[in-house]
């Protein structure tokens, strides 16, 4: 197994331009997370989906961030326009139901400049 | 789901068994103790949990006291490669949505 793969792995960007994030889950998986995580805020559920069908975005920070999942097996993350603060590492996690066992991805670097 | 305090920092000498406490005293009847770990520039990582009983797998043992109000996880001898930030995280069973990580303990693990 693969595990949860993530690309890019590292991204830098300018100012103002369209990031989009990608994930692979795990196969067999129902349950995709997408989490941020900086130094002053630590690690934060951004939004989750089970069967492909988003459950939770309550913690999506605002109108700039956007996630779909077309199909069990791809989901993304975009942000548009991208500003400085949105610099983190984004990772995105699955799980299949009844568990609370996450599997984690390597995560994604993000530096806007 | 019931809020956990965890300390800080902790240091381990290699090969001693490390214990790493968690507080959750106002966890209810059905929420689990999980517990994750984040190695450097790595997502997180499962480790074990539990609802009543002690727990042991090949990574860790979990010990819940009797009154559930708080646990404690060991790793039995602690190696370089664990040293990481541990997270305790009490939740509702079924409720992937509400793992919430809090700020966990950083485990220095040394020679």
């Amino acid at each position: 197994d693969a595990g949860v793969i993530q690309s890019p792995r590292h991204e830098v960007t300018e100012m103002g331009q369209e990031v989009t994030l990608r994930c692979k889950p795990i196969s067999g998986h129902d349950y995709l997370f997408w989490y941020r995580q900086t130094m002053m805020r630590g690690l934060e559920l951004l939004i989750y989906f089970n069967n492909n069908v988003p459950i939770d975005d309550s913690g999506m920070p605002e109108d700039r961030f956007s996630a779909k999942m077309p199909n069990a097996s791809f989901s993304t993350l975009k942000i548009q326009p991208s500003e400085p603060r949105d610099s983190a590492v984004y990772f995105c996690a699955s799980s299949w139901t009844g568990g609370e066992k996450l599997f984690f991805g390597s995560g994604t670097q993000l530096s806007v400049l | 789901d019931a809020k956990t305090t965890q300390p800080p920092s902790m240091d381990c000498a290699e090969g001693r068994a490390a214990n790493l406490p968690c507080n959750h005293s106002t966890i209810s009847g059905n929420e689990y103790v999980y517990w994750y770990r984040q190695i450097h520039s790595q997502g997180p990582q499962y480790i074990i949990h539990g609802l009543k009983n002690n727990e042991t797998n090949e990574m860790a043992s979990l010990i819940i006291t009797e009154d559930r109000k708080s646990s404690t996880l060991i790793l039995p001898h602690a190696t370089l490669r664990d040293t990481a930030v541990y997270y305790c995280i009490a939740v509702n069973g079924g409720s992937q949505g509400n793992l919430i990580f809090g700020k966990g303990t950083k485990l220095s693990v040394k020679p």
